[in-house]
């Protein structure tokens, strides 16, 4: 069954202590891992699309890897204003979206 | 362009009336999809559309659920007879052909007592 699981559930970081959200998946057809951002009583918001082993992201403080098991999104040095839920996802050739149930990040001042 | 656009923002029904929700999506965008969110368990694919037409259902949980595009600026995703069950949030997002870039709505905050 194709499947999406992101952890921790909750991260709370002090401002500027990086640390890393994972996202596992099995699934089939992959044709990109995405990640979005989603802050509260908003749409998520596209972040990144990675589509092969070894890729590699980075936008700001941001930055997304993908191996052909997992995927990661790595925070260096967050602020405050990164507090928000970060949505893993996987897309299909087929255009099916499978998304996990998010990491709720908490970055305290 | 404004984004995607849902209507109502809020909705506060009874058991068993009947829900429509809305979405307009960023002109020139051929995909629409419309996705249900929930604590226990995330964003669910419902359905598609591309180019105003349905492609891939198997998410609509069950036929109480319905949605159309009769046009490409326009869609409508029904429920009959709401449950308690049915109360979520429900976002409509669209693309660019080929992109798996999605643009999220709002959302439209469904409560059913």
């Amino acid at each position: 069954e194709d499947q999406v699981t992101q952890s921790p559930e909750a991260l709370r970081l002090q401002e500027g202590e990086s640390s890393s959200l994972n996202c596992s998946y099995t699934v089939s057809g992959l044709r990109g891992l995405f990640w979005y951002r989603q802050d509260p009583g908003k749409g998520p918001e596209f972040l990144f699309t990675l589509y092969s082993a070894g890729e590699e992201k980075e936008k700001e403080r941001l930055k997304a890897t993908l191996t052909k098991k997992e995927s990661f999104l790595h925070i260096t040095a967050p602020k405050p204003e990164d507090s928000a839920t970060y949505l893993c996802g996987w897309g299909s050739g087929t255009y099916k979206y499978i998304f996990g149930t998010g990491t709720r990040l908490k970055v305290l001042a | 362009d404004a984004g995607v656009i849902q209507s109502p923002r809020h909705e506060v029904t009874e058991m068993g009336q009947e829900v429509t929700l809305r979405c307009k999506p960023i002109s020139g965008h051929d995909y629409l999809f419309w996705y249900r969110q929930t604590m226990m368990r995330g964003l669910e694919l419902l359905i598609y559309f591309n180019n105003n037409v349905p492609i891939d259902d198997s998410g609509m949980p069950e036929d109480r659920f319905s949605a159309k595009m009769p046009n490409a600026s326009f869609s409508t995703l029904k429920i009959q007879p709401s449950e308690p069950r049915d109360s979520a949030v429900y976002f409509c997002a669209s693309s660019l052909d080929r992109d798996v870039r999605q643009f999220f709505g709002p959302g439209t905050r469904l409560t059913v007592l």
